[in-house]
């Protein structure tokens, strides 16, 4: 079955603690991407990734970061958390040519306490 | 990156056909235009997308005007499932950009 799957959906964490959210998927799609959504700002990248070891910045970067060593994986990595980093987090990923469709993982809620 | 324009809100009664706009006036030639829905508790789903021509599937019909700078998402009969955020986004051909959502525009269906 084709799938974004990430991990965990659900994280409660305090300030400053390192954590990763982890994204994968099983399409072999070149374009990968993250997204965090908050109540009255809908969906907001972070960073997007055209291809393996080719990353850039969304509209919303700061605090966060992303490696693709791997085509299937695309985790984001927050090296100190804080509270306003407390957010609903989506992956997607897509084939990058003819604009092929976004898949969208299931989320992940985050907490900064 | 070309942004688009959605209305807020809409209602619609069900099995009644929904009309939902979408403004991208600053559209380029190679952009697709792509729908998505989120429904509650839930991450977003494809719809439907095109690039010049009208679009039908098994969920809804893409309606694009001629000179591209609008397009209409069209459920032909309503259920209270469709009920979601629909957000329209435009898309490069190599799909290789930064994409830009929006708030979308949330759908209520009246029983």
């Amino acid at each position: 079955e084709a799938q974004v799957t990430q991990n965990p959906r659900y994280l409660i964490t305090v300030t400053g603690k390192k954590l990763t959210v982890t994204c994968s998927q099983n399409m072999n799609h070149e374009y990968m991407s993250w997204y965090r959504q908050d109540p009255g700002l809908g969906l907001r990248q972070i960073y997007y990734s055209m291809n393996v070891e080719v990353t850039d910045k969304g509209d919303v970067p700061e605090g966060y970061k992303v490696s693709r060593k791997e085509k299937r994986n695309f985790p984001l990595i927050l090296e100190s958390p804080s509270p306003n980093q407390t957010s609903l987090y989506f992956c997607a990923s897509s084939f990058g040519e003819s604009a092929g469709e976004l898949f969208f993982g299931e989320g992940s809620r985050l907490t900064v306490l | 990156d070309a942004k688009t324009t959605q209305p807020n809100s809409m209602e619609s009664n069900e099995e009644e056909p929904v009309h939902l706009p979408c403004n991208h006036s600053t559209i380029s030639g190679t952009d697709y235009i792509h729908w998505y829905r989120q429904l509650p508790s839930q991450g977003p789903e494809y719809v439907i997308h095109g690039l010049t021509s009208n679009v039908n599937n098994r969920m809804a019909s893409l309606a694009i005007a001629e000179d591209r700078k609008s397009s209409t998402l069209i459920l032909h009969r309503a259920t209270l499932r469709d009920a979601a955020v629909y957000y329209c986004i435009l898309r490069q051909h190599f799909g290789n950009e930064k994409l830009t959502f929006g708030t979308g525009t949330r759908l209520t269906i009246i029983p």
